[in-house]
């Protein structure tokens, strides 16, 4: 099983440019999320999708989207990339509300120069 | 809102025992999570407390006491694999948010020495 599987898995981009980092699970999770990682700041989120057909915003939303295409994938996107966005994305899934865990992808980390 | 607070760094030799606290505020409460980071890795699950107690799983132990606001992940026989970062997470649920969604600490770094 791939589990939870991010594409690409590093990106340089120049001020301005847009990109869609993608994510895709195959574990029947219903529940998906996007985080970012900075040093020192831990795991911060984006946004969320409940289930399918459902987003929602998180602790960091400004300057991003999200289309939960179907039940497995996920898909973040930056419209006008800024330096302020430089960081390690995270997706991960869950079973419903995660008591038991969320399965992180193995990130994309991002540049903007 | 919420916070969660965790040491910055931690640093002990291989065979010791490591204590990792973690104080937290919350609107509301679900659970204590652990997640354990390598250098370059994704974050994976170790554990999950919605109880007061300690829960085993091999070397490892997490507990949790909900009066105090407050649990730790203990590491026993540390080895040089263990060096890694360890982040506790809240699940907060509260009126405004049914959903209930994980937030992180800032994490903190293990380093096992020879």
């Amino acid at each position: 099983n791939a589990g939870v599987t991010q594409t690409p898995k590093f990106q340089v981009l120049k001020t301005g440019q847009s990109m869609t980092l993608q994510c895709a699970q195959d574990m029947n999770h219903n529940s998906m999320y996007w985080y970012r990682q900075d040093p020192g700041m831990g795991l911060r989120l984006i946004y969320y999708s409940a289930s399918e057909g459902t987003t929602d915003k998180g602790e960091v939303p400004n300057g991003y989207n999200v289309s939960r295409l179907n039940k497995r994938e996920f898909s973040l996107r930056l419209e006008s990339a800024a330096p302020s966005q430089t960081s390690v994305y995270f997706c991960a899934s869950s079973v419903d509300r995660g008591f038991y865990g969320y399965t992180f992808g193995s990130g994309t980390r991002l540049t903007v120069v | 809102g919420q916070s969660l607070e965790q040491p910055s760094e931690v640093t002990a030799v291989e065979g010791a025992i490591v204590q990792i606290n973690c104080t937290y505020q919350t609107s509301g409460f679900y659970g204590l999570s652990w997640y354990q980071q390598h250098d370059g890795g994704a974050p994976t699950f170790l554990s999950y407390n919605a109880l007061d107690g300690l829960e085993e799983t091999g070397r490892f132990s997490s507990f949790l006491s909900r009066s105090d606001s407050y649990g730790y992940l203990l590491l026993q026989e540390l080895q040089m694999k263990d060096s890694a970062s360890y982040f506790c997470a809240v699940r907060d649920e509260s009126p405004a948010d049914s959903w209930g969604k994980l937030q992180f600490g800032a994490g903190t770094q293990v380093v096992v020495t020879p």
